[in-house]
């Protein structure tokens, strides 16, 4: 059983699509991330919910719009995309703020044409 | 504030080699510092944490021991396998408010 599940694992597109990438956790944790890793492996957080409500909300263009319908759900919608928005995205959750470790899923690489 | 300082990579050692990756924070307040690993192709998995000064965390024959005195929190492992092949990132938690604080990763090959 995945604790962390998100699809697509993939996602090629034209710029200027929208696109939506989903995450679902089964672990009951309160706190859930959007991460982006860039080619160079770099790690950035971009969104963070506690209970549906969004915490963090890192510099990031308002193209990117987190969604939460329930604590378990938090999906990342793109609009408009880019050459730059290519990346591998990271769902991760946590069962509460600080100290605890993170559960990641095994990423989204998506590919802007 | 808080942030991470890592080692750069690539580094490639061979088999049965001992491994170092040098790992120091900033922070206010008392963090829990963690190691995580990315095998290729999949997301990050928890390799070992520390929750407070002196601690060691422990897992898979890797080591860190955290070190208030000097902001470390350095991975070692005594000798790597190939399997041991992939990208190493050093972590922080605050005590406070619920984000994670990455390094930049290190990429560790290890050849036969």
């Amino acid at each position: 059983d995945t604790a962390v599940s998100q699809t697509p694992k993939y996602l090629v597109t034209q710029m200027g699509n929208d696109k939506s990438i989903k995450c679902e956790q089964n672990l009951g944790h309160d706190t859930m991330y959007w991460y982006k890793q860039d080619s160079k492996k770099f790690l950035k957080i971009m969104f963070s919910y506690n209970n549906k409500e969004l915490i963090i909300n890192e510099t990031v263009p308002n193209r990117f719009s987190p969604k939460s319908p329930d604590k378990a759900h938090l999906n990342l919608h793109i609009n408009s995309l880019e050459l730059g928005d290519s990346a591998v995205y990271f769902c991760a959750s946590s069962q509460e703020q600080g100290g605890e470790k993170l559960f990641f899923g095994s990423g989204t690489q998506l590919s802007v044409l | 504030g808080n942030s991470v300082t890592q080692m750069e990579g690539p580094v490639t050692l061979s088999e049965e080699a001992f491994l170092t990756i040098n790992c120091t924070y900033t922070a206010t307040g008392y963090p829990s510092l963690f190691w995580y690993v990315q095998y290729p192709g999949e997301g990050l998995q928890l390799l070992l944490k520390a929750t407070k000064a002196d601690d060691k965390g422990s897992n898979k024959g890797f080591e860190a021991t955290y070190r208030k005195e000097t902001t470390s929190f350095h991975l070692e492992k005594g000798s790597v396998q190939v399997s041991d092949s992939a990208v190493y990132f050093c972590a922080l938690s605050a005590p406070t408010g619920n984000q994670f604080y990455f390094g930049t990763g290190t990429s560790l090959t290890v050849i036969p």
